[in-house]
C-alpha cells in the first residue's frame, strides 16, 4: 500500500506570504495527525483528525495556524500569514486505530520562513 | 500532559559497541513505540510495546517496557553506521486519548 505522502518536500517564503501543506494519509486510516519540529528541538504535537473532525488541536501554535480535513481524506495545513517563528519541518502521520497502533509518517515538508 | 524525557539526548560510540537509550515517562504508558528518523526522512516504526515487562527484538535492536510501564529502554547490539540516526519514543498520552506524543529524541553516531 502506499504511505503518507506530504507535499511539497520544501517551501522557502517570504513572512507575511501564505503556505499551505497537504498530507495524503494511508487509504482507510482515519486518524491524522500533525507534527512539527523546530530547529534542534522535539518533535511537537499540532493536531489529530478522526477522519473529518477535530479531536485534538491543543498543539496548534496560533490562530495563524489552520487545518482542514475535508471528506476525511488528505488534509492540509495552512499558514496565514507566516513568521520567521514558523520555519522548521512539519510532519503528518496517520494511523489506522486510535490506540496502541502504529502510526506511519511522511516524510516532512522542511518549511523556511526568511 | 504526557511528558517523555529521553536520555541521552546524543550518543557517539565505535562501531561494533553496544549502547541504550532510555525513555521515561511521568504517568503510566499505554502503548509506547520507538521510531528512528534519519536526516531529511520520515520516522520510521521499530517497535511497539503495551505491556508491562514486554521485550521485543528486531534484528539488533531490543526494546523493553519495565514491569511499572513507566520506562523504556532500547538496545542496540553491535551497533553498524546503518544504526546512526535520532531514536524517538513515542506514547499514547493515556488511555482513550488518542494523541501520540515524542521525546525529544536521542541523536546516535556511530563512529568507524
Amino acid at each position: 500500500e502506499a504511505g503518507v505522502t506530504q507535499f511539497p518536500s520544501h517551501s522557502v517564503i517570504e513572512k507575511g506570504q501564505t503556505v499551505t501543506l497537504r498530507c495524503d494519509p494511508i487509504s482507510g486510516h482515519d486518524n491524522l495527525y500533525w507534527y512539527r519540529r523546530v530547529m534542534g528541538k522535539e518533535i511537537k504535537f499540532l493536531l489529530h483528525f478522526v477522519k473529518e473532525s477535530k479531536q485534538d488541536e491543543s498543539g496548534m501554535p496560533n490562530n495563524r495556524f489552520l487545518a482542514e480535513r475535508t471528506g476525511g481524506t488528505y488534509s492540509t495545513l495552512k499558514v496565514q500569514p507566516a513568521e520567521l517563528e514558523d520555519s522548521g519541518v512539519y510532519f503528518c502521520a496517520s494511523r489506522r486505530g486510535q490506540t496502541n497502533t502504529e502510526a506511519f509518517f511522511g516524510q516532512g515538508t522542511r518549511l523556511t520562513v526568511v | 500532559s504526557q511528558e517523555l524525557e529521553q536520555s541521552p539526548q546524543s550518543l557517539i560510540v565505535q562501531e561494533g559497541k553496544n549502547l541504550t537509550i532510555n525513555c521515561t515517562s511521568s504517568k503510566t504508558l499505554y502503548g509506547l513505540y520507538w521510531y528512528k528518523q534519519k536526516y531529511g526522512e520520515g520516522l520510521i516504526f521499530l517497535m511497539m510495546l503495551q505491556k508491562g515487562g514486554e521485550e521485543k527484538s528486531h534484528e539488533k535492536i531490543t526494546a523493553k517496557l519495565d514491569e511499572k510501564k513507566q520506562q523504556s529502554s532500547l538496545h542496540i547490539t553491535a551497533s553498524q553506521p546503518s544504526h546512526a540516526g535520532i531514536y524517538l519514543c513515542g506514547a499514547d498520552s493515556i488511555q482513550g486519548a488518542q494523541k501520540l506524543v515524542f521525546g525529544q529524541g536521542t541523536r546516535l553516531t556511530i563512529n568507524p
